[in-house]
């Protein structure tokens, strides 16, 4: 299995902080990576798909990037309603697996 | 729109049978894949996984003797079933929809199956 090592597992910030998750894959997805939201009672919600596509209905403060093992999300400018869990997913091969998130949390 | 809705209990006896439904609208299921995925407590999420548009089922490897896939295309429905649970199966289960390898772009909200005595 493809492992997926996710970090931080959490972290703090304030209303308009530009943040960084990483996502590194135990080898190479060549692309096939997304990042998928989850707030608190609310449903897993689709953010980015293949390393750097915003799904539809997604603000643009969102975006990704990586290649190869390495891929990050980027959130640029922080909004309350961004406080939430964060995964990451590689669709490489099977079985898909998913990081372990990142807590994101109001500083 | 796609739509999916988990149903089934909430409590499962250790060593029984969960069993899930997963009810489609907005889509047919012989069009598509259909997908199981499971978060545990402490947020781990596993994928547990699918039917497809004709009938083929993939398992992960990891429950590939407990887990069996199904579905009734006359109902717009499909199944999960986890046979010999433990207390470890504890989980939110959800179904999901994509095609192959594509992403998940459609979830049910999940329903919460406790194992426990």
């Amino acid at each position: 299995d493809i492992q997926m090592i996710q970090s931080p597992s959490s972290m703090f910030a304030f209303l308009g902080d530009r943040v960084s998750l990483s996502c590194r894959a135990s080898q190479g997805i060549r692309g096939n990576l997304d990042w998928y939201q989850q707030k608190p009672g609310g449903p897993i919600k689709l953010l980015i798909y293949s390393t750097s596509n915003l799904n539809s209905g997604v603000p643009s403060r969102f975006s990704g990037s990586g290649s190869g093992s390495d891929y990050s999300l980027t959130i640029s400018s922080l909004e309350s309603e961004d406080f939430a869990d964060y995964y990451c997913l590689q669709r490489n091969a099977y079985p898909l697996t998913f990081g372990a998130g990142t807590k994101l949390e109001l500083k | 729109e796609v739509q999916l809705q988990e149903s089934g209990p909430s409590l499962v006896k250790p060593s029984q049978t969960l069993s899930l439904t997963c009810s489609v609208t907005g889509a047919s299921i012989t069009s598509g894949y259909w997908n199981w995925i499971r978060k545990f407590p402490g947020n781990k999420l596993e994928y547990m996984g699918y039917i497809n548009y004709s009938g083929s089922t993939y398992y992960n490897p990891s429950l590939k003797s407990r887990i069996s896939i199904t579905r009734d295309t006359s109902k717009n429905q499909y199944y999960v079933q986890l046979n010999s649970v433990t207390t470890e199966d504890t989980a939110t289960y959800y179904c999901a929809r994509n095609y192959d390898s594509s992403p998940f772009a459609y979830w049910g909200q999940g329903t919460l199956v406790t194992v426990s005595a």
